[in-house]
């Protein structure tokens, strides 16, 4: 059984460029979450993809967006980088949806930093 | 809102001692999920201990246990037996039946020889 996995493991991109992060699901997982960790914080909830379908999103603006694929893989996108940007880019995925909670399990993340 | 709180920001234990990490809650829900996830430097996420909030019996796995507390909204995370690799960030972090985790900042614990 192969776990979460993303790619690139760390990039550096400049100010104002577009970004794509990727996401592996794990095998029989058609959830999955993104959440950004800035430095020395917890991190945050972005969005969900249940089904090729966004499910919830948090306090972030459009410039961040996703696709989840007929795979169940997916891609976290991010338009006109700021520096605040700059953080670890965390996928999770987990079995199901339909009102109950199910156990994410991560990914080993993407390092991102904007110059 | 749902917020997670962890007061101690890095904590120390000598290795075979045992360690006890704070974390307080609140949330609206009547049910919720509790987790405690840990963070190595490899980055990698990794779930510890859950503990559902309709569950009255507190969870235990090997060395690590929980003491919750639904009525003060407290959920500390008891580390006993503390080993070198138990060394990481540790993240209490909350959840209802919608979609999110909600993380507390963390608790950098460092196990020494």
């Amino acid at each position: 059984e192969t776990g979460v996995t993303q790619s690139p493991t760390h990039l550096i991109k400049t100010r104002g460029q577009q970004v794509t992060l990727r996401c592996s699901s794990q095998s029989g997982h058609n959830t999955v979450s993104w959440y950004q960790q800035a430095l020395g914080q917890g991190p945050q909830f972005i969005f969900q993809y249940y089904r090729e379908e966004e499910n919830g999103r948090g306090n972030f603006p459009p410039r961040f967006s996703g696709l989840q694929f007929p795979n169940y893989s997916s891609e976290l996108n991010v338009n006109a980088l700021e520096l605040d940007d700059s953080a670890l880019y965390l996928c999770a995925s987990s079995p199901g949806l339909a009102g109950t909670f199910y156990e994410q399990y991560f990914g080993p993340g993407t390092r991102l930093t904007v110059t | 809102a749902q917020t997670v709180t962890q007061s101690q920001p890095e904590m120390s234990v000598q290795e075979a001692e045992t360690v006890t990490l704070s974390c307080t809650y609140d949330t609206s829900e009547n049910n919720y999920y509790l987790f405690w996830y840990k963070q190595p430097p490899s980055r990698q996420m990794i779930l510890v201990i859950r503990q559902e909030a309709y569950k009255q019996q507190n969870a235990t796995e090997n060395r690590f246990s929980v003491n919750f507390q639904k009525a003060a909204k407290s959920f500390s995370l008891k580390i006993s037996d503390s080993q070198l690799g138990d060394t990481a960030m540790y993240f209490c972090a909350l959840a209802n039946s919608g979609y999110a985790l909600n993380f507390g900042k963390g608790t950098s614990l460092l196990v020494t020889p």
